[in-house]
């Protein structure tokens, strides 16, 4: 139990594109996901945080206008990369917390490639 | 606030030996304490957590854990390594029900290399 699905799992995207990744809960009700950004051979950068059915709440540094948070539904978020450079390229994890519960499940990342 | 410091970006070990990673956390709040792990190109996955309750703490691949307040520590223990255990591993805590919701706050993370 506990599955989190991203999708697609690898992305490449023209340079002013832009490009939505989903993030599933496939077993259970999240209330809450996140999500986070890492670059190679570092740690994971928490983004923003969503509920279901309410604005997401952004990390410092993080432009909301350019990275865009939908949580539609208890299962489903998706990430919205908006006119896409290459300094976005990076690894996109989400997580999600069901509810009720104190542990945080992650999908298993999408790549994205911006050139 | 949290924070989490995980001591030895890269640590090797002979396969069948002791693997000890290392993780100092702050919390203003009693923590939440997690550790994952994260093999080349994908997600996270969860080893262990400490909430509540018992300091001692069993997770998956025979791997443990002790929250230890007085030194503010949750060292991941395993008693002999496998090759497959290579992997990188996070630290993080939460500031659980009392503060802080359930965002995780991440450990720079630690690059286990098992060796024949």
């Amino acid at each position: 139990g506990a599955v989190v699905s991203q999708h697609p799992s690898r992305v490449i995207c023209k340079s002013g594109t832009s490009v939505k990744i989903e993030c599933r809960s496939l077993d259970f009700q999240a209330t809450t996901m996140f999500w986070y950004r890492q670059f190679p051979k570092q740690s994971l950068m928490l983004m923003a945080t969503s509920n279901e059915g309410s604005k997401a709440t952004y990390e410092q540094g993080v432009e909301k206008d350019k990275f865009l948070i939908n949580h539609a539904s208890l299962t489903l978020s998706t990430l919205t990369v908006t006119s896409a450079h290459p300094e976005d390229s990076s690894f996109y994890i989400c997580s999600a917390l069901p509810g009720g519960e104190n542990t945080i499940y992650f999908g298993e990342g999408s790549w994205l490639t911006v050139v | 606030a949290q924070s989490v410091t995980q001591l030895g970006s890269h640590v090797s070990v002979s396969e069948g030996a002791l693997v000890l990673l290392r993780c100092n956390y702050s919390s203003s709040v009693p923590p939440y304490l997690f550790w994952y792990v994260q093999y080349p190109n994908q997600g996270l996955q969860l080893l262990l957590k400490y909430t509540t309750g018992a300091t001692l703490v069993k997770g998956i691949n025979g791997f443990e854990a002790e929250f230890k307040k007085s030194e503010t520590s949750f060292h991941l223990t395993k008693p002999s390594a496998h090759m497959s255990d290579a992997a990188e591993y996070f630290c993080a805590v939460s500031g659980g029900v009392t503060g802080g919701g359930n965002k995780l706050t991440f450990g720079t993370g630690t690059q286990l290399k098992v060796e024949l």
